[in-house]
């Protein structure tokens, strides 16, 4: 069964500029979850989509934002970027409703310059 | 919001030694996370832990909900077993909070 996908692995971006990352949930789950480990930061919450609706949002701009499509894999997209958005982006899902053990997987690492 | 705090943030153990790592967490949960995250940054899941024990081969965890508090067991640790592993609490609206981590580093 293959795990939680997400693309690319690397980004490098500059300062003002969009960045879409992506990711595909595990087959039959429908809640995708993002987290953002930014250094000296820990890992924090973004976003919860399930059944194509944001549920639930950390603490964290506008200028974050995202979807989740049909087939429950999922964007989130960061605008007007700043250098303090350089940082790993993790994506997790889960099965329904928000229920049960999150899986993780392997990260974009988003690089500001 | 919860506060999770793990402990001891930096751990270094010759191969072949025991420990403990240890989660507090301050307020009741619905569900308890423990993850190991390798060099490459993805978060390998060791055990999904409400409450009482599992164990895993060289792993086994407790949590004691009630007492708020989970631990993770390492036996006769290896040198693939340095990283970082995290405590993950899941309270409402389904996000985890995360810990800080314990940096484990075993030596040969």
């Amino acid at each position: 069964e293959a795990g939680v996908t997400q693309s690319p692995t690397h980004l490098i971006k500059t300062r003002g500029q969009q960045a879409t990352l992506r990711c595909s949930p595990i087959s039959g789950h429908t809640s995708v979850y993002w987290y953002q480990q930014a250094l000296g930061l820990g890992l924090q919450f973004l976003l919860w989509y399930d059944e194509g609706e944001e549920r639930n949002r950390g603490n964290f701009p506008p200028r974050f934002s995202g979807r989740q499509f049909p087939n429950y894999s999922s964007e989130l997209n960061v605008n007007a970027l700043e250098l303090e958005d350089s940082a790993l982006y993790l994506c997790a899902s889960s099965t329904g409703q928000g229920i049960g053990e999150q899986f993780f997987g392997p990260g974009t690492r988003l690089t500001v310059l | 919001g919860i506060q999770v705090e793990q402990s001891p943030p930096d751990l270094i153990l010759q191969e072949g030694a025991n420990s403990t790592l240890r989660c507090n967490f301050s307020d009741s949960v619905n569900n308890l996370q423990w993850f190991h995250q390798n060099p490459w940054g993805q978060l390998i899941n060791l055990f999904y832990i409400p409450s009482g024990t599992k164990q895993n081969g060289r792993l086994s965890a407790t949590t004691v909900a009630t007492e708020r508090y989970s631990l993770l067991y390492i036996s006769s640790s290896q040198t693939t077993d340095s990283g970082v592993y995290f405590c993950a609490v899941e309270t409402s609206g389904s996000r985890l909070t995360f810990g800080e981590g314990t940096q484990l580093t075993v030596n040969p």
